[in-house]
């Protein structure tokens, strides 16, 4: 039973642009949520986090944005490099150690 | 310095064989996390340990599958038995412990990729 789930595996986009991940999830008992961005054959590595007392986090070109109503947070990337080409993971934690992860989308910057 | 790793980094066996997965956390991490991804699915937490504590064990899937930690350092997942469901890639990672929660930030092995004829 995925708790949390990406709906696009992929998603295409030209240098410079936006990019607009997204991700819903399903357990109302989620109050921190994370961003994990995955280059092919290395581990996931930490990206940007939110707290559910919050709306919006902003570190540099990413933005993470959280609607609790409709269980769904959205990672922006603006503006795209080519280095951002990557897996996207979307986690979740009722707050604890234990994440739930989405399966991923696959963001492909084009030159 | 370096990161967390595991070995091997990808492993073919038959059904019904025992096989076991290595890492080695970040030197200093006092929590080590185990995960794996089936094909088109997000990570699944399996186990975890901090420092002497009792391991969470809440997510291993059968009890096919054992964990341990030596010395808080080196951890071993083991497979007995295995089955082709359980071909995945299994991911390790360790975090400093500051309260146990979703803040500290857990860093990851490469994976090892099992695939179980």
């Amino acid at each position: 039973d995925q708790q949390v789930k990406q709906n696009s595996p992929s998603l295409s986009v030209q240098e410079g642009r936006i990019s607009i991940l997204n991700c819903d999830y399903t357990n109302s008992m989620f109050d921190y949520f994370l961003w994990y961005k995955k280059y092919p054959a290395e581990g996931p590595t930490f990206l940007i986090s939110i707290s559910s007392i919050k709306d919006k986090n902003e570190d540099g070109r990413f933005t993470v944005f959280l609607n609790k109503s409709a269980k769904h947070l959205s990672l922006h990337i603006v503006p795209s490099q080519p280095g951002d080409s990557a897996v996207y993971f979307c986690a979740a934690s009722a707050n604890d150690y234990k994440l739930s992860f989405g399966a991923g989308t696959t963001v492909t910057v084009r030159a | 310095g370096a990161g967390v790793s595991q070995s091997p980094s990808n492993k073919v066996t038959e059904k019904g064989k025992d096989v076991e997965l290595r890492c080695d956390p970040i030197s200093g991490h006092t929590a080590l996390y185990w995960y794996r991804q089936s094909l088109g699915q997000g990570l699944e937490f399996l186990i975890y340990f901090q420092g002497n504590s009792a391991p969470d064990k809440s997510g291993l899937p059968s009890d096919r599958f054992s964990a341990e930690r030596t010395g808080g350092s080196v951890s071993t997942l083991t497979i007995q038995r295995t089955q082709q469901e359980d071909s995945a890639v299994y991911l390790c990672a360790s975090s400093v412990f500051l309260a146990g929660g979703p803040g500290d930030t857990q860093y990851f092995g490469p994976g090892t990729r099992l695939t179980v004829l």
